[in-house]
């Protein structure tokens, strides 16, 4: 069955680096995009950029300067890479999934970063 | 960035009871709108797609329409189950955006 999993570290000192790994299973990742969305505690969700299933990226403008996504189909994984971390980035990370056209319509479980010294 | 104004923010609804959810989108995004659920501690679940479409396994309770700019999500006779928050989601234009949310909670 499809599924995708959020890996990364849960704490994250401020200015530093985040990196994050989305594992999925029960797709192929050259036929589906994938998305990372985020949702700060007791927040709404925002969107923060795409995995075309080609291999094409778009990102949120409000991040597309700190944020960077990329895959590894060999190993059904798509990554994020966030720099220059601060303590309103602290939140729940999701990938999903997403037909062209379509909405995400599988979610994984969200990791939580925290920002903080 | 197209915005997603949802309405109301909160509400208190009786078991057996019909509530609708409102979004209204600044741009035109056609039938680009869904609907998701989420409980506490928990990830976002579609519920409406293409703005009056029902997800499979939804109860058909659930139901999505449209009225120009505005879309709505409609319950019908509430179970106690459906507590939660509701976003919207436009999927029509990158930045895809959510509205802030509706918390539905048991009166």
């Amino acid at each position: 069955q499809v599924q995708l999993k959020e890996s990364g570290p849960g704490l994250v000192q401020p200015s530093q680096t985040l990196s994050l790994t989305c594992t999925v299973s029960g797709f192929s990742l050259t036929s589906y995009n994938v998305h990372w969305v985020r949702q700060p505690p007791g927040k709404g969700l925002e969107w923060m950029g795409r995995m075309r299933y080609n291999g094409d990226t778009s990102y949120n403008s409000a991040l597309k300067s700190r944020l960077s996504i990329s895959r590894d189909t060999s190993k059904n994984q798509v990554f994020l890479k966030m720099n220059s971390l601060q303590t309103d980035d602290t939140g729940t990370y999701y990938c999903t999934r997403a037909e062209a056209a379509f909405p995400f319509d599988y979610w994984g479980q969200g990791v939580m970063v925290t920002v903080s010294s | 960035d197209i915005q997603m104004t949802q309405s109301p923010s909160s509400i208190s609804v009786s078991l057996g009871d019909r509530f609708t959810i409102t979004c209204r989108a600044s741009q035109d995004i056609g039938n680009y709108l869904s609907w998701y659920q989420q409980k506490p501690e928990k990830s976002p679940k579609l519920m409406i797609y293409r703005a009056t479409n029902l997800e499979d396994g939804v109860p058909s309770r659930f139901s999505g329409s449209r009225s120009g700019s505005d879309y709505s999500l409609t319950i019908n006779s509430l179970e106690s189950e459906d507590t939660g928050i509701y976003f919207c989601l436009q999927h029509k234009q990158y930045p895809y955006t959510f509205g802030a949310g509706t918390k539905l909670e048991l009166k």
